[in-house]
């Protein structure tokens, strides 16, 4: 059984770097072929692409974004981290983390952790 | 980037209706396009892949059509349970992945 969880923080002020954990169970980032994906969701709008890791260790990232964003694995902890710099109110959404196969889709997601930025 | 343009951004339909949605790319994707469902407070769930391949558990009143720059989402008899928004998702510009701005389906 897939599942994915993410954990951080509920609160974080402007300026501040936000760091997220996911951690996932069901199957392995050493698996030729897999990858974790970060989403967000701001209350009320649409979904938004954030970055990329696969088994290989490549990352990618949203155009828009890349240069405040890390994306990191620790495959014996069944973990990725995503950490976000230069933290605005704008950035206040749900952020997701979701399994994606290579060259594939979301099949399996997290239920998504609310940040809000707020001083 | 790939942009993702879906159509209406809203409608009101009665249980049994049949519903379409459309999502327009800025180029060409083939036919690398998803789409989701998301009830409020849930994270998305794959309906459709590869632009008209069912996931596993769907049901068959879902379908999608269409390839390159534009495709559809139908819902043949509409359910209480598929008031819902729907997003659709390109992978063509793989890893740069893009959704659409979703279609919010409520009850009319």
């Amino acid at each position: 059984q897939v599942t994915l969880r993410e954990s951080g923080p509920a609160l974080v002020k402007p300026t501040q770097t936000l760091t997220l954990t996911c951690t996932f169970s069901g199957f392995s980032l050493s698996t030729s072929g897999m990858c974790v994906s970060w989403i967000r969701q701001p209350p009320g709008k649409a979904l938004e692409w954030l970055a990329l890791i696969d088994w290989d260790d490549d990352k990618y990232y949203s155009t828009s974004l890349k240069t405040r964003l890390t994306i990191s694995k620790d495959t014996s902890k069944n973990q990725v981290v995503l950490t976000m710099t230069n933290m605005d109110p704008v950035d206040t959404a749900t952020y997701y983390c979701a399994r994606i196969p290579h060259d594939s889709y979301f099949d399996y997601w997290g239920q998504g952790t609310l940040v809000t930025v707020s001083s | 980037d790939i942009q993702l343009t879906q159509s209406p951004s809203f409608l009101s339909a009665s249980v049994g209706d049949r519903v379409t949605i459309t999502c327009r790319a800025s180029q060409g994707i083939s036919s690398y396009l998803a789409w989701y469902q998301q009830k409020p407070g849930k994270a998305p769930k794959l309906l459709i892949y590869a632009a008209s391949t069912l996931q596993s558990g769907v049901p068959s009143r879902f379908s999608g059509s269409g390839s390159g720059t534009e495709f559809t989402l139908t819902i043949s008899s509409l359910q209480p349970e598929d008031f819902a928004t729907y997003y659709c998702q390109q992978l063509n510009s793989y890893p740069g992945i893009t959704f659409g701005g979703g279609t919010k389906v409520e009850i009319k």
